[in-house]
């Protein structure tokens, strides 16, 4: 099946800091990839939707001047956090879905922030 | 408005026996129900879905059975195996449209 990175896998970083986090798909071209938020024992949740070559569209109640999202090609997808304080600290997951139209999603492995 | 609602929270289960969880959802619209098995620290992955115009979906050990007029589905685990323990999501999406919305998750734990 398709294959879908993330790094890092985890990253810890002071408060105020920016960290960007990588979302690849490895074996298919993905117009369309997907960020989440996970926090912990709880559902997914949808931060934004990024299209290869346009902005991102953000989910009501995301900062989108706090979570930069930039999608420069078809397998790369980044997540930046600017100026991260420690609520930022969850667990967040990449998606990819293929050109070719296909309904299928495909994870990334997730990377776990921790600001401190 | 919670598009999907998901129970049980969580779920034991002996080794054989058969794990059932349950959603409902909201927009009759929605028309792909994909169920995700996720262990800890790692992202969800695609265990089987459904589309509406059929009543159940079998791969394996895992069925779907879709109930349209009930706006509910649900995901069936034969023969339950320890290493089914592991959270499972429900979703619901509109085929040709991005958004998935997931239900709450279910922890399963399968005792050996």
């Amino acid at each position: 099946g398709a294959v879908v990175s993330q790094h890092p896998s985890w990253v810890i970083c002071k408060s105020g800091t920016s960290v960007k986090i990588e979302c690849r798909s490895l074996d298919f071209q993905a117009t369309t990839m997907f960020w989440y938020r996970q926090f912990p024992k709880q559902s997914l949740m949808l931060m934004a939707t990024s299209n290869e070559g346009s902005k991102a569209t953000y989910e009501q109640g995301v900062e989108k001047d706090k979570f930069l999202i930039n999608h420069a090609s078809l397998t790369l997808s980044t997540l930046t956090v600017t100026s991260a304080h420690p609520e930022d600290s969850s667990f967040y997951i990449c998606s990819a879905r293929e050109t070719s139209g296909a309904h299928q999603k495909y994870f990334g492995p997730g990377t776990r922030l921790t600001v401190t | 408005q919670q598009q999907v609602k998901q129970s049980p929270q969580s779920l034991i289960v002996q080794k054989g026996g058969i794990s059932i969880i349950n959603c409902a959802y909201e927009n009759t619209a929605f028309d792909y129900f994909p169920w995700y098995q996720q262990f800890p620290g790692k992202g969800p992955a695609l265990l089987i879905a459904i589309r509406p115009d059929v009543s159940e979906k079998k791969e394996g050990r895992f069925t779907i059975s879709f109930n349209k007029s009930a706006k509910q589905f649900s995901l069936h685990i034969m023969d339950s195996q320890p290493g089914d323990s592991a959270t499972y999501f429900c979703a619901a999406s509109l085929y040709n449209f991005n958004k998935f919305y997931f239900g709450s998750g279910t922890k399963l734990n399968v005792k050996p």
